[in-house]
């Protein structure tokens, strides 16, 4: 149990749509990343967000934004969805650079 | 883009044997983790590696981070059922924009 948790479980949208995806972390956690991991492979680093600005990003386009509140959660916005963004989303949080710790995800299905 | 290369991709070995899983890049990195995830769930972290050269151990799993920084070994001995799952490998870096970087995953099945 990593007291990482995520809304909501599973959601399906229409292409064009925006969703937007919830984290919340344990206190402390100053850190927050979003991953995108698709059926059979390894999660792709979407970004970091570090005292509630982003801290790098991964290869993916600007219609895939972040925020991080002072209440150590995140939202992760994805504008004009495509069909090859059905994926596991994935949020993960942590103490130091490069200790994170992995919500259970949200299934995004785009129709 | 690829940098972390993970072998074997899949592995369906007995109860009992050993096996070892490889993680390889051109990158350095500045630490390395290894993750593991069942279905539908997120991956749960098994070991951080820093230094070049390090050795982990946890019960039967031993971890390796070669001494370049740019590859590193998962070794399970004796391996059990409940070691069935997908193995990933994420390296670190400080610095560029691509702060982690996943590998391509191994997954494991241990059969009865």
């Amino acid at each position: 149990e990593t007291g990482v948790t995520q809304s909501p479980t599973h959601l399906i949208k229409t292409r064009g749509q925006q969703v937007t995806l919830r984290c919340s972390s344990q206190s402390g956690h100053n850190t927050v990343s979003w991953y995108q991991q698709a059926l059979g492979q390894g999660p792709q680093f979407i970004f970091q967000y570090y005292r509630e600005e982003e801290n790098g990003r991964g290869n993916f386009p600007p219609r895939f934004s972040g925020l991080q509140f002072p209440n150590y959660s995140s939202e992760l916005n994805v504008n004009a969805l495509e069909l090859d963004d059905s994926a596991l989303y994935l949020c993960a949080t942590g103490t130091v650079s490069y200790e994170q710790y992995f919500g259970p995800g949200t299934r995004l299905t785009v129709t | 883009t690829q940098l972390l290369e993970q072998s074997p991709q899949f592995l369906s070995i007995q109860e009992g044997e050993n096996l070892t899983v490889y993680c390889n890049s051109s990158s350095v990195f500045s630490s390395l983790q290894w993750y593991r995830q069942e279905p539908g769930e997120g991956p749960v972290l098994l070991v951080t590696v820093v230094t070049g050269g390090e050795v982990k151990k946890l019960k039967r799993l031993t971890f390796q981070f070669g001494d370049a920084r740019k590859d590193s070994s998962l070794h399970i001995t004796a391996a059990q059922t409940g070691d069935t799952g997908l193995y990933l490998c994420a390296g670190y870096r400080t610095s560029g924009t691509y702060k982690y970087i996943f590998g391509t995953g191994t997954r494991l099945k241990v059969l009865a």
